[in-house]
């Protein structure tokens, strides 16, 4: 089966840009996480959907940071306008709903300049 | 303060020779626990977990991780590293609950 897919893999923009990441989940996952990884450090989670309905997104900057999920499935994350420290690594996770286990995409790798 | 300690940043074996990676955690009740691994530009892979009983944990790839309840520990071993090895390694705690929690990792570095 196909695993979690995320895209674009890595995304160069300057700073007051927007930028979008793009995940797809493994089929049947109907809990989606967003992770903030930054450099040496381990991932933080932004947002947690069972299903289209957000259930944590207590650790996601709602001034400049957006998600949704609207039909359940994928899943965007958007970024607007981007700041330096933004440059991270995003990666998107999904599960059965109530597993304790996750599976994790490739992540998308954001440069701000 | 609720938190997961992984005390080593970087960590160097020669391959063949035996790797242990630290990992303790503070929280009330035992909570889940988990190692992942990452390779450069990849996602996270999941090693191996504990949720209860058997204390001893086999994993993938030839890993295995102990619970020490006493010591708040769950360590993670390998008795012969491979250069394949190299990677970073995340520990990781779910308590009941609540929401996955990683350390900040510890890199494995393999010399020949």
């Amino acid at each position: 089966e196909a695993g979690v897919v995320q895209s674009p893999r890595y995304k160069i923009i300057e700073k007051k840009q927007p930028v979008a990441f793009w995940c797809n989940p493994i089929s049947g996952h109907n809990t989606l996480y967003w992770y903030l990884q930054n450099l040496g450090q381990g991932p933080e989670l932004l947002i947690r959907y069972e299903n289209e309905e957000a259930v944590d997104d207590s650790q996601l900057p709602k001034d400049r940071f957006s998600a949704e999920r609207l039909k359940g499935v994928d899943s965007t994350l958007k970024i607007q306008p981007a700041e330096l420290g933004d440059s991270a690594v995003y990666l998107c996770a999904s599960s059965f709903p109530g597993a304790n286990v996750l599976t994790f995409g490739a992540g998308s790798r954001l440069t701000v300049l | 303060a609720q938190s997961v300690t992984q005390p080593d940043i970087h960590i160097t074996v020669s391959e063949g020779a035996s790797l242990e990676l630290r990992c303790n955690y503070s929280y009330g009740a035992t909570p889940y626990l988990f190692w992942y691994v990452q390779s450069p530009g990849q996602g996270l892979q999941l090693l191996l977990k504990y949720f209860s009983g058997d204390t001893l944990v086999q994993g993938i790839k030839g890993f295995e991780a102990e619970f020490k309840r006493s010591q708040s520990s769950f360590n993670l071993r390998k008795p012969s590293v491979h250069w394949s090895d190299a990677a970073e390694y995340f520990c990781a705690v779910l308590p009941y609950g609540n929401k996955l929690v990683f350390g900040a990792g510890t890199i494995l570095r393999v010399k020949s």
